[in-house]
C-alpha cells in the first residue's frame, strides 16, 4: 500500500448503528487529519492529530469520536449519526509543526458515508 | 480572522480559451497549496508554492505566489474539457499552528 488508504469506501448506515472509518498513512508523517466535505458546503476540518495527540476539535458533535493509536493510524467512530452528517469523510496526513518544510496535505479516496 | 478566498466560485468556459482563478489571503503567509477535486473523487495536489515569487507549471496550468499582495494565481492556457474540476487553495498560517486554511473551491466546467 502507498499513500493513504481509507476503509471503507462506501458505508450506508442507521441512526441508530454504530460503525468506525479507518484511515492508514504510508507516507511517515506525523500529522493526520479528519475533513467533512458535504454537498455544496466547504471542506470541514473536523479532528487534528499530531504526534498522535489530539491538537485540534473544531467543535464536532460528540456522536463523532476519534481515535488514534500511533502517527500512522487514524479511526473515526460514528455513533447514533443523523442525516445531515452524511458526506464524504477525508482523512489526510502532513508533516506536523514541528517538522520543517511544507505541510502540504496527502488525501485519502474518502468514505462515502450515507445515514439513513 | 485567517481567511482565504477564491474567485471565481463557478467558471464554465469554452475549450481553447485562456483564465485565471484568484486566491487571496488575509495574513502573512509564504506557503500556499493548491489542489483539485474530480466530482465524487478525493482531492489531488497540484502545486506547492513555498516563497514570494513561486511559479510552478504543469501542463495547461500554471500557479504563482505574491506574497506581498497576498495573492496567488492559477493560470490555465488554451483549456481542454479534462481540466474540468473543482480547484481549491488553502495556506498554512503560524496563527493556524501550520494547518490548512482552505479556500471555499472554484468549480471549473470547460466545455467542448
Amino acid at each position: 500500500e502507498t499513500g493513504v488508504t481509507q476503509t471503507p469506501r462506501h458505508l450506508v448506515m442507521g441512526m441508530t448503528n454504530k460503525k468506525s472509518l479507518k484511515c492508514e498513512q504510508h507516507l511517515g508523517h506525523n500529522a493526520m487529519y479528519w475533513y467533512k466535505q458535504s454537498a455544496k458546503k466547504p471542506l470541514e476540518l473536523m479532528f487534528v492529530y499530531n504526534f498522535k495527540e489530539q491538537t485540534e476539535n473544531n467543535s464536532v458533535p460528540s456522536r463523532f469520536s476519534p481515535e488514534c493509536p500511533n502517527s500512522s493510524h487514524l479511526f473515526l467512530h460514528l455513533h447514533t449519526l443523523q442525516p445531515e452528517d452524511s458526506a464524504l469523510y477525508l482523512c489526510a496526513s502532513s508533516q506536523g509543526p514541528r517538522t520543517s518544510g511544507s505541510y502540504e496535505q496527502y488525501f485519502g479516496p474518502g468514505t462515502r458515508l450515507t445515514v439513513t | 480572522e485567517l481567511k482565504v478566498e477564491q474567485n471565481p466560485l463557478f467558471l464554465s468556459m469554452q475549450e481553447g480559451k485562456n483564465y485565471t482563478i484568484y486566491c487571496n489571503y488575509s495574513t502573512t503567509s509564504d506557503r500556499l497549496y493548491w489542489y483539485r477535486q474530480d466530482p465524487g473523487k478525493s482531492l489531488e495536489s497540484l502545486f506547492v508554492l513555498l516563497s514570494n515569487g513561486a511559479v510552478k507549471q504543469e501542463g495547461r496550468l500554471m500557479a504563482s505566489l505574491d506574497t506581498k499582495a497576498r495573492l496567488s494565481t492559477l493560470h490555465i492556457t488554451a483549456a481542454v474539457h479534462d481540466l474540468s474540476a473543482t480547484y481549491f487553495c488553502a495556506v498554512d498560517f503560524m496563527d493556524s499552528n501550520y494547518q490548512l486554511i482552505w479556500g471555499a473551491g472554484t468549480k471549473l466546467i470547460i466545455k467542448p
